[in-house]
């Protein structure tokens, strides 16, 4: 089975900053069509959560330009490049390439 | 509006057993693939089943296997989850989820397993 590892467990920074979160598989992803079968998910308190990014860097539509993906095989970046308040939250990335498996998450806190 | 409605959740003893339901509608329901995923409190997300648009492909995570059935209705627009010999470990919100790279989720509903 694919391992997902999720870094780093929490981060904590400032409004107008940028927030690197990085997901590695333990197994490729990548399928022959060029295809990364990898999602990136906001979950805010009480809130369901939210896809963000999927095929690795395709951005969900309404999605703000600021969040980003990207990465190739085995090692995906989600990028925020500069925080706002409403970016609290936390993170996960998913697999989809074989039986699905999330990250276990990243939890951003804006200072 | 594109929408998913989860119901079902309630307390339930251990070993118990439990129906979810989770209705959709706004989209063409029978081209999805549909999951199940659930979140133990203060936990993160697991990833529990899916079902293929016709319900030929079907998988669960370990941790359910032999004791979770998926099920779906296409001519209502609805998938299911049947789950057998509940134990605390079951306890928490599911969701269900929408597609291949889960576009779509809905509110969730609380499971309880506690005597």
């Amino acid at each position: 089975d694919i391992e997902m590892t999720q870094s780093p467990e929490s981060l904590a920074l400032s409004l107008g900053e940028r927030a690197t979160i990085t997901c590695k598989s333990s197994q490729s992803v990548l399928d022959s069509s060029n295809n990364n079968y990898l999602a990136w998910y906001q979950q805010k308190p009480g809130q369901s959560p939210k896809l963000l990014i999927y095929w690795a860097s395709t951005r969900e539509s309404g999605v703000p330009d600021r969040f980003s993906g990207s990465g190739s095989g085995t090692d995906f970046t989600l990028t925020i490049s500069s925080l706002q308040a409403e970016d609290a939250a936390v993170y996960y990335c998913q697999q989809y390439y074989t039986t699905p498996l999330f990250g276990q998450g990243t939890r951003l806190e804006i200072k | 509006e594109v929408q998913l409605v989860e119901s079902g959740g309630d307390l339930v003893r251990p070993g118990g057993s439990l129906r979810l339901s989770c209705a959709a509608s706004g989209f063409a329901f029978n081209t999805y693939r549909m999951n199940w995923v659930r979140q133990a409190p203060g936990k993160g997300l697991e990833w529990i089943s899916y079902i293929s648009s016709s319900a030929y492909n079907i998988k669960y995570a370990d941790s359910v296997k032999g004791r979770f059935t998926i099920s779906r209705d296409n001519a209502g627009n609805s998938v299911y989850l049947h789950m057998n010999n509940l134990g605390a470990e079951d306890t928490g919100v599911y969701y269900c989820a929408r597609g291949t790279h889960s576009d779509i989720w809905g509110q969730g509903t609380t499971v309880i397993v506690s005597s």
